[in-house]
């Protein structure tokens, strides 16, 4: 799996935006970009995934570069639930392909 | 819908002494199945998959053991606890359709004292 870079902490303030980047300059053609993100002491949680173009789904949107170098992860109004660590993760999609965590993005939303 | 179970949730155990943690998943047939262990502080570990009963494959040289003695029912395994195995040990589900998102259990705190 390519590596991902993300900052290690970030602050948002409540009803905000939230925009969390990601660098992965060494991606694949065949490698997705997924999102996890884990709230303190709970298991991690899927939030969406894309290849090259941009997503939305019920929790947040997911804006690929074009060369797929980088990406952000945007959540459109941040509430004080969204405070958790988010992981920023690329692999080839199907199969039996394992999920490797790096130390995400500790992200906390400010009232 | 499917749901994913784990226990326990906490556990202390001694140095020494055996450990037996249990994952299963209920809602999906022939799911692949992983065991993920985070330190303090740390990022996730993957410690094992299993893509069918009695398929393992380990990721790390290691105490532990999985085993995987029904299609939805995932064990890890100690025969000697360390120190070093304290931390939360999450599992995971995964499909086999293309995408491919994996689904994770509450996880068990585990302490060695």
């Amino acid at each position: 799996d390519a590596k991902t870079t993300q900052p290690p902490s970030m602050d948002c303030a409540e009803g905000r935006a939230a925009n969390l980047p990601c660098n992965h300059s060494t991606i694949s053609g065949n490698e997705y970009v997924y999102w996890y993100r884990q709230i303190h002491s709970q298991g991690p949680q899927y939030i969406i995934h894309g290849l090259k173009n941009n997503e939305t789904n019920e929790m947040a949107s997911l804006i690929i570069t074009e060369d797929r170098k980088s990406s952000t992860l945007i959540l459109p109004h941040a509430t004080l639930r969204d405070t958790a660590v988010y992981y920023c993760i690329v692999r080839v999609a199907g199969g039996n392909e394992k999920l490797t965590f790096g130390t995400g993005t500790r992200l906390t939303i400010i009232p | 819908s499917q749901t994913i179970h784990q226990w326990p949730a906490t556990l202390v155990q001694p140095v020494g002494s055996p450990l037996s943690l249990e994952c299963t998943v209920e809602g999906t047939s022939n799911p692949n199945l992983y065991w993920y262990r985070q330190a303090a502080g740390r990022g996730l570990q993957l410690l094992f998959y299993s893509v069918g009963i009695g398929q393992i494959s380990s990721e790390v040289p290691q105490n532990l053991s999985a085993s995987r003695p029904q299609d939805r029912q995932f064990i890890l395994s100690s025969k000697k606890l360390l120190l070093s195995d304290s931390g939360f040990y999450l599992c995971a589900w995964a499909g086999t359709r293309t995408y491919n998102e994996q689904f994770f259990g509450p996880g068990t705190r585990l302490t060695v004292l």
